[in-house]
């Protein structure tokens, strides 16, 4: 089956370290995102790529950053810049947009990073 | 810019009860709408979408309907369940495919 795969799906952190989180489609989608959401909270952007190569700051980009060198593969690290990282880190991704044929995103069942 | 409104939660409702959660958009041009949801610990789900005025879309017993005049895309249930118990996310794309806007979710508890 296509989807979305996000790992880990829990992660530890210490202060100090920079940590990746793993995100891989096989939905051949050319577009993928990264959102972080805090308890209780909504959707906050952080990067999306459209096109291998290439990829654009979200809302809350600092103390991130990220990589598009395969189209299946969109990883994010979260840096030692990031002053409050523990959150839960979602994946997406979608067809490039066609009007009148809008399939929305797919999502990941995310990742929960925490800071001890 | 564009936005997404929805109706403050938690709401709590018994079983079999009718659901409502409110929903409305600020966009230019003709925006897809969406409706996620997002049950604990995990991912979001696509649950309907529409992609153009009076459009109708419908999934699992849930309904809403784009209607440009007052800029809603409303999401109905008939009778609740206990596991329809989520978070509800509204969502839109403009139509120049650009990102999702999303709004700030409406958490859903039905009790037995």
């Amino acid at each position: 089956d296509g989807g979305i795969t996000q790992s880990p799906k829990y992660l530890f952190r210490k202060e100090g370290q920079n940590v990746t989180l793993s995100c891989e489609q096989n939905l051949n989608h050319d577009a993928m995102y990264w959102y972080r959401q805090d308890p209780g909270q909504g959707l906050r952007l952080i990067y999306y790529s459209q096109i291998v190569n290439d990829f654009q700051k979200g809302d809350i980009a600092e103390g991130y950053s990220v990589s598009r060198e395969k189209k299946e593969s969109f990883p994010l690290t979260v840096t030692s810049a990031q002053k409050n990282p523990t959150a839960f880190y979602l994946c997406a991704s979608s067809i490039t947009y066609s009007q009148g044929s809008d399939y929305g995103y797919t999502f990941g069942s995310g990742t929960r990073l925490t800071v001890v | 810019g564009d936005s997404v409104t929805q109706m403050e939660g938690p709401v709590t409702l018994s079983e079999e009860a009718f659901l409502t959660i409110n929903c409305t958009y600020t966009a230019t041009g003709y925006p897809s709408l969406f409706w996620y949801v997002q049950y604990p610990g995990e991912g979001l789900q696509l649950l309907l979408k529409a992609t153009k005025a009076d459009d109708k879309g419908s999934n699992k017993g849930f309904e809403a309907t784009y209607r440009k005049e007052t800029t809603s895309f409303h999401l109905e249930k008939g009778s609740v369940q206990v596991s329809d118990s989520a978070v509800y996310f509204c969502a839109l794309r403009d139509n120049y495919g650009q990102n999702f806007v999303f709004g700030p979710g409406t958490r859903l508890s039905v009790l037995p």
